[in-house]
């Protein structure tokens, strides 16, 4: 994607453990997002990202979930206590406008696999 | 809540086939709509979008969208498909009015392009 990485590309991981899942965008982006797309599935927003604002967790499916960004560039996710059901692709992606309808530039996605 | 209706889950076309793919939201105020393309081992990318005006929007790769307002619709098309362009395609929207900066995915179609 435009200038977003993921780390680690693949994770495996057994049940009850907790995983922690790293974005590193591009400077200059203006809001950054957490999706994940679970087998046959869409994607479905997690949380967002946009300057010093408090970020918009309502995508977030339980409180094992969390995720925070360190000024405003790298941002990880945190599954506490991962479930099989945690088992998805989660995708970061940015944006690099100022406006909530400009173009959102996906990273390439970590693979995770709860065992 | 925003939803998004992806009517294909799997389609086989010959080269040179033309190709529509079905997407339907649930929304009944303004939307802003994207198809975005994920070719085999890449990122997932814009192919193209609708804000405002001409209801016939052309993107990448010869590909174009119609939105139809009164159907609810954002259907994909393209004339004349090639091999390459054997992927997975998502239909999503953003729902300016209500908390717009998310974007709502269909759960995607894979199309297969045959010699």
């Amino acid at each position: 994607g435009a200038g977003v990485s993921q780390s680690p590309s693949n994770k495996v991981t057994e049940k009850g453990k907790d995983v922690e899942l790293r974005c590193d965008p591009i400077s200059g982006h203006t809001a950054l997002y957490w999706y994940r797309q679970r087998l046959g599935q869409g994607l479905e927003f997690l949380i967002y990202f946009q300057g010093n604002s408090a970020p918009d967790k309502s995508g977030l499916p339980s409180d094992r979930f969390s995720a925070e960004r360190t000024g405003e560039s790298v941002s990880t996710l945190t599954i506490q206590r991962t479930q099989q059901e945690d088992s998805a692709v989660y995708l970061c992606a940015i944006r690099l406008g100022q406006r909530h309808t400009d173009t959102q530039y996906f990273g390439p996605g970590t693979r995770l696999t709860v065992l | 809540a925003q939803s998004v209706s992806q009517h294909n889950h799997h389609v086989i076309l010959s080269e040179a086939a033309s190709l529509e793919l079905g997407c339907n939201y649930s929304y009944g105020g303004t939307v802003n709509l994207f198809w975005y393309v994920q070719y085999p081992g890449q990122h997932l990318q814009l192919l193209l979008k609708y804000f405002s005006g001409d209801p016939l929007v052309k993107g990448i790769k010869g590909f174009e969208a119609e939105f139809i307002k009164s159907k609810f619709s954002f259907n994909l098309r393209k004339p004349s498909v090639q091999w390459s362009d054997t992927a997975e395609y998502f239909c999503a929207v953003i729902t300016p009015t209500g908390g717009g900066n998310k974007l709502t995915f269909g759960t995607g179609t894979q199309l297969k392009v045959e010699l």
